[in-house]
């Protein structure tokens, strides 16, 4: 499967826990996009990385979550001591660097969900 | 910045009825536009994308929308809906060539029903 890989697909945590979730991005990818979706609401941006780089996280809340993509491995989303209004599905894309293969659109992942007891 | 409306939550149409979604957007700069489709607990797929060519647009399943910068919008129809087509919509726009990477300011959704 080619496209983009998101794990694990169900997380359970306790207030207070830490969730991690993963992307890979889609091959030849290396522009990443996080974004979560509460219940009965659009996506909302969080973050966006490039390789060991994060290039804006202007949606991301100031305490708790953080987000890395280094230069091997997937990219990361973490959030410390969740919280029940964390419960949320959260969704990564990917798109190739700007240039002609870049036509625009992003690429999104089945997304992992979270449910905080 | 962007930013984009869609009017209606929820829409229920009868099998083989018009589809109508509709989508307003703000952009400070050319955008482009997307419509992307979500079926329960799944990611998004792209249904079709305006990017600076022709202002009406095909896409996937049957879907068209038509892009009408001095009405900034980008409805989404599709003339004769299929049971299949039950499924949330999501508009979204980009800063297209001014941007820097593809982010992307989704709407609401619209949360299609299909009647038989």
């Amino acid at each position: 499967n080619a496209g983009v890989m998101q794990n694990p697909r169900h997380l359970v945590r306790r207030r207070g826990q830490e969730a991690r979730l993963r992307c890979s991005p889609m091959k030849g990818h290396s522009h990443v996009y996080w974004y979560r979706q509460l219940p009965e609401e659009g996506l909302k941006f969080m973050v966006y990385l490039q390789k060991e780089n994060i290039i804006d996280e202007s949606g991301m809340p100031k305490e708790r979550f953080s987000a890395e993509f280094p230069k091997e491995g997937p990219s990361i989303l973490r959030i410390q001591q969740v919280v029940r209004g964390d419960s949320a599905a959260y969704f990564c894309a990917s798109s190739p660097p700007t240039g002609r293969t870049n036509t625009g659109e992003l690429f999104f992942g089945e997304g992992s969900r979270l449910t905080v007891l | 910045a962007q930013s984009v409306t869609q009017l209606g939550s929820h829409v229920s149409v009868s099998e083989g009825a018009l589809v109508l979604l509709r989508c307003n957007y703000s952009s400070s700069v050319p955008p482009y536009l997307f419509w992307y489709v979500q079926y329960p607990n799944q990611g998004l797929q792209l249904l079709l994308k305006y990017t600076s060519a022709a202002t009406l647009v095909k896409g996937i399943n049957g879907f068209e929308a038509e892009f009408k910068k001095s009405e900034t919008s980008f409805h989404l129809t599709k003339p004769s809906a299929h049971m299949s087509d039950a499924a949330e919509y999501f508009c979204a726009v980009s800063g297209g060539l001014k941007a820097a990477g593809n982010k992307l300011t989704f709407g609401g959704g619209t949360r299609v029903l299909v009647k038989p």
